[in-house]
């Protein structure tokens, strides 16, 4: 079964600064996807960023891109000039690519990192 | 386009009485997802249904809980008899097919008490 671990549980960043989240995953599957999710205190499950095993070039979204390592299983989320929206807890998640296989539709979270930003 | 809709947003019930809780997908979508999230915890798979069948329930308490995505209408989870570890906010996602996107509405927060 795969597992995702974010060792992080808050992190805190200066506004306009840059930071970034951690998360590691172990599988045993070649082919899958990779998401960073921001969770408000609203509770919505907002996608921020997703990232396909099978390409190397790390994935961007405006301030948003990902360090994605694959031999290591490593797929961190840095946060360009932070912003007070910003502010939310930040779950780590993984799915399944494999055709045919039997959960490709299930996203795996980590526990989340609580990001504060500071004014 | 109005997103995945869940109602109610919070619910309170006393231990031992039912809770329903309510998941409109987006449009066009047949596949509807629920996930649990305890406190201090990532969400966690429930069950996966498409309309009329439910396809994996693995996630699901064996006793007490069950689902269901009629052919017209939300779909429902429904948990018999709460119990305080009941307690937690529970998501509804949805897709328009197999390995394409899921997305999710704002959640129930339940409460036993």
């Amino acid at each position: 079964a795969q597992t995702v671990t974010q060792s992080q549980p808050e992190m805190s960043v200066q506004e306009a600064e840059t930071v970034t989240l951690s998360c590691t995953y172990d599988t045993s599957e070649s082919d899958y996807y990779l998401f960073w999710y921001k969770q408000p205190p609203s509770r919505q499950m907002i996608l921020v960023i997703r990232q396909e095993a099978y390409k190397q070039q790390n994935a961007t979204e405006n301030r948003f891109s990902v360090n994605f390592q694959k031999a290591a299983k490593s797929f961190s989320l840095k946060i360009s000039d932070s912003q007070l929206g910003d502010a939310a807890m930040y779950f780590c998640a993984y799915r399944s690519a494999v055709r045919g296989g039997g959960s490709n539709y299930k996203l795996t979270f980590g526990k989340g990192t609580l990001l504060t930003v500071n004014p | 386009n109005a997103g995945v809709m869940q109602n109610p947003r919070h619910l309170v019930r006393r231990r031992g009485q039912e809770a329903r809780l309510r998941c409109s997908p987006m449009k066009g979508h047949s596949h509807v997802y629920w996930y649990r999230q305890l406190p201090e915890e990532g969400l966690k798979f429930m069950v996966y249904l498409q309309k009329e069948n439910i396809i994996d329930e693995s996630g699901m308490p064996k006793e007490r809980f069950s689902a269901e995505f009629p052919k017209e209408g939300p779909s429902i989870l429904r948990i018999q008899q709460v119990v305080r570890g009941d307690s937690a906010a529970y998501f509804c996602a949805s897709s328009q097919a197999l390995n394409t996107e899921a997305f999710f509405g704002q959640g129930t927060r339940l409460t036993v008490v």
